[in-house]
């Protein structure tokens, strides 16, 4: 199994443009979730998907975040327009419908926006 | 009351020690605590878990002790080893494939 896989690994770019990360989750796993790491605020949840339906979005911080599941074994995060304060690693996670939720860390992508 | 309280925010021990990491929750409709392990550019991955039932769970050289009334648990480490050096994060959901809450994490040095 290949296990939750990401991309980019590393992405910089430049306040104002577009950045879309993209998320493989395990195959058979109906739950999604996206989490932020930074310093100041550890692991945060921004939105989590069932069966490609997102269950709570809350976390996102803000307009400039979307997020996107079209089918099973895809989803994509994106900011549009990107600014320096949303460096960070993103994690992608996935886990499967049952009593106990282990979730399945992907690599993560590190962003950097100068 | 989402809240995962984790302490301390570094802990460096000598090799063979015992280290210990505490959580400390709020929220009563939490069920099931897992400890993630994560080293420096992968993911976290799930080490250890337990529901609260029970007050003590063990898997190889890791421990978890539970306090329900106290709405506290710990990660014992064992004989602790340097590849054990790692970031730990405790975690708390109520139950099913609801998300799990975060504690800020503890960045664990085993020295030789």
């Amino acid at each position: 199994d290949a296990g939750v896989i990401q991309s980019p690994r590393h992405e910089v770019t430049e306040m104002g443009q577009e950045v879309t990360l993209r998320c493989k989750p395990i195959s058979g796993h109906d739950y999604l979730f996206w989490y932020r790491q930074t310093m100041m605020r550890g692991l945060e949840l921004l939105i989590y998907f069932n069966n490609n339906v997102p269950i709570d979005d809350s976390g996102m911080p803000e307009d400039r975040f979307s997020a996107k599941m079209p089918n099973a074994s895809f989803s994509t995060l994106k900011i549009q327009p990107s600014e320096p304060r949303d460096s960070a690693v993103y994690f992608c996670a996935s886990s499967i419908n049952g009593l106990y939720n282990e979730q399945f860390f992907g690599p993560g992508t590190r962003l950097t926006v100068l | 009351q989402q809240q995962v309280k984790q302490s301390p925010q570094s802990l460096i021990v000598q090799k063979g020690g015992i280290p210990i990491i505490n959580c400390a929750y709020e929220n009563t409709a939490f069920d099931y605590f897992p400890w993630y392990q994560q080293f420096p550019g992968k993911g976290p991955a799930l080490l250890i878990a337990i529901r609260p039932d029970v007050s003590e769970k063990k898997e190889g050289r890791f421990t978890i002790s539970f306090n329900k009334s106290a709405k506290q648990f710990s990660l014992h480490i064992m004989d602790s080893q340097p590849g054990d050096s790692a970031t730990y994060f405790c975690a708390a959901s109520s139950g099913g494939n609801t998300p799990l809450v975060f504690g800020k994490g503890t960045r664990l040095s085993v020295i030789a």
